[in-house]
């Protein structure tokens, strides 16, 4: 079963605006990660957010974390139409013996030029 | 460096066939995890095995297997096909079996069809 939610499922920007994508998940994590994907091809690792940090930078995306209310968000700042892609979060969970990554169902973005 | 290689990169299959999918991860990697996304949502893990051992297992039939073999590389085999079974198939490597703020590297998938 899925672990997170991604919110919204689509969104649609003009370029050089932002984009915020909400990431919600259920139990108790090491991490989170967010990773994005071009047309249904392999996913590529963007930033991970560890649970005892709030906010983390890498170029222009911003990763903020709030293990009391389960929830993280990606902000991609003056965006371009290179990142139109599907973004998913993923959480690694503080318990279990496998490397398994738990993902959400994705937020499909669209930049528009 | 080559990053994670799958082969084939599509497959159509009928359904009660065999399919057989192959990974190499990248040089050094000893862990590698196989996810399967159906159109629209997000991947589900089947397995991960390191060391040539299996070290987990998601939520799928035992139609599902795989094996690791000395030089790290994967195959996913899922027998008996249904037409749920259509979906990309991801490979992932990494350096550890379990490291906390550890990545995943994964290939491009096979698109498998079942019809």
């Amino acid at each position: 079963s899925q672990q997170g939610e991604e919110d919204p499922q689509a969104l649609s920007i003009q370029e050089g605006e932002n984009a915020t994508m909400n990431c919600s998940y259920k139990t108790s994590i090491n991490n989170l990660q967010w990773y994005r994907q071009n047309s249904g091809r392999g996913l590529v690792h963007l930033i991970l957010i560890r649970s005892n940090e709030r906010e983390k930078h890498s170029g222009r995306l911003r990763v903020t974390l709030d293990t009391s209310k389960k929830s993280s968000s990606l902000l991609i700042t003056a965006s371009r139409a290179a990142d139109t892609a599907s973004y998913f979060c993923a959480t690694d969970r503080a318990q279990g013996g496998s490397e398994k990554l738990v993902f959400g169902k994705g937020t499909k973005l669209t930049v528009n030029p | 460096d080559a990053g994670v290689t799958q082969s084939p990169t599509h497959l159509i299959k009928t359904r009660g066939q065999h399919v057989t999918l192959r990974c190499s991860p990248i040089s050094g990697h000893k862990s590698v995890s196989w996810y399967q996304q159906v159109l629209g949502q997000g991947p589900q893990f089947i397995f991960q095995y390191y060391e040539k051992e299996e070290r987990g297992r998601g939520n799928f039939p035992d139609r599902f297997s795989a094996r690791q073999f000395p030089n790290y590389s994967s195959e996913l085999n899922v027998n008996a096909l249904l037409l749920g079974d259509s979906a990309l198939y991801l490979c992932a490597s990494s350096l550890y079996r379990r490291r906390t703020n550890e990545k995943l590297f994964f290939g491009s998938g096979t698109q498998l069809s079942v019809l």
